[in-house]
């Protein structure tokens, strides 16, 4: 049990809609980080917030966006899909950006664009 | 650009034996983390196992050992005494020091464990 959640776990959307993905994190947890795993790779890093900012981007569109709330939630949101966006999404949180933290990974949300 | 390379799509192993899974990565960091992680079908990420790149001891936990060769930049993961629950999705995973949960991850090694 690592405390993250993820929601939802399955969604299917059509191409050139827009999604939100959501990840409740533990008390404290003030670091969380968002992934795309395409199927057969590994996790790509997206972006990190920490205290409710942006500290951190990988290479990714600006379609795909983040809020982190002051409650340890969080939201990926992915505008104007493209088939490409099909994949499992996961949230990873900390209580900092000190290495020394643990992180915590989420079980995900499977993602299918058609 | 950090890269994380892992050459093994696919591992076997008979239970109860030894198993090493190969990975190499570029960086021109000197302070950095390496990190084994197992990726089962639930999809949730579980940590195996962590080595600080500034500690020449190789990490170890329980069955699970690295050779970190820090010149070579190579990380490689020894399972001992191989079970069947060991059999999953095994991925190698760098980060930088001081960035929080920010991981480049290699593409994987699956591993299947015959009893």
């Amino acid at each position: 049990e690592t405390g993250v959640t993820q929601s939802p776990t399955h969604l299917i959307k059509t191409r050139g809609q827009q999604v939100t993905l959501r990840c409740s994190s533990q008390s404290g947890h003030n670091t969380v980080s968002w992934y795309q795993q395409a199927l057969g790779q590994g996790p790509q890093f997206i972006f990190q917030y920490y205290r409710e900012e942006e500290n951190g981007r990988g290479n990714f569109p600006p379609r795909f966006s983040g809020l982190q709330f002051p409650n340890y939630s969080s939201e990926l949101n992915v505008n104007a899909l493209e088939l490409d966006d099909s994949a499992l999404y996961l949230c990873a949180s900390s209580g900092g950006v000190f290495s020394g933290n643990t992180i915590y990974f989420g079980e995900g949300s499977w993602l299918t664009v058609v | 650009a950090q890269t994380v390379t892992q050459s093994q799509p696919e591992m076997s192993v008979q239970e109860a034996e030894t198993v090493t899974l190969s990975c190499t990565y570029d960086t021109s960091e000197s302070d950095y983390y390496l990190f084994w992680y197992k990726q089962p079908p639930s999809r949730q990420m579980i940590l195996v196992i962590r080595q600080e790149a500034y500690k020449q001891q190789n990490a170890t936990e329980n069955r699970f050992s690295v050779n970190f060769q820090k010149a070579a930049k190579s990380f490689s993961l020894k399972i001992s005494d191989s079970q069947l629950g060991d059999a999953a999705m095994y991925f190698c995973a760098y980060r930088r020091t001081n960035t929080g949960n920010q991981f480049y991850f290699g593409t994987g090694t699956s591993l299947t464990v015959i009893p």
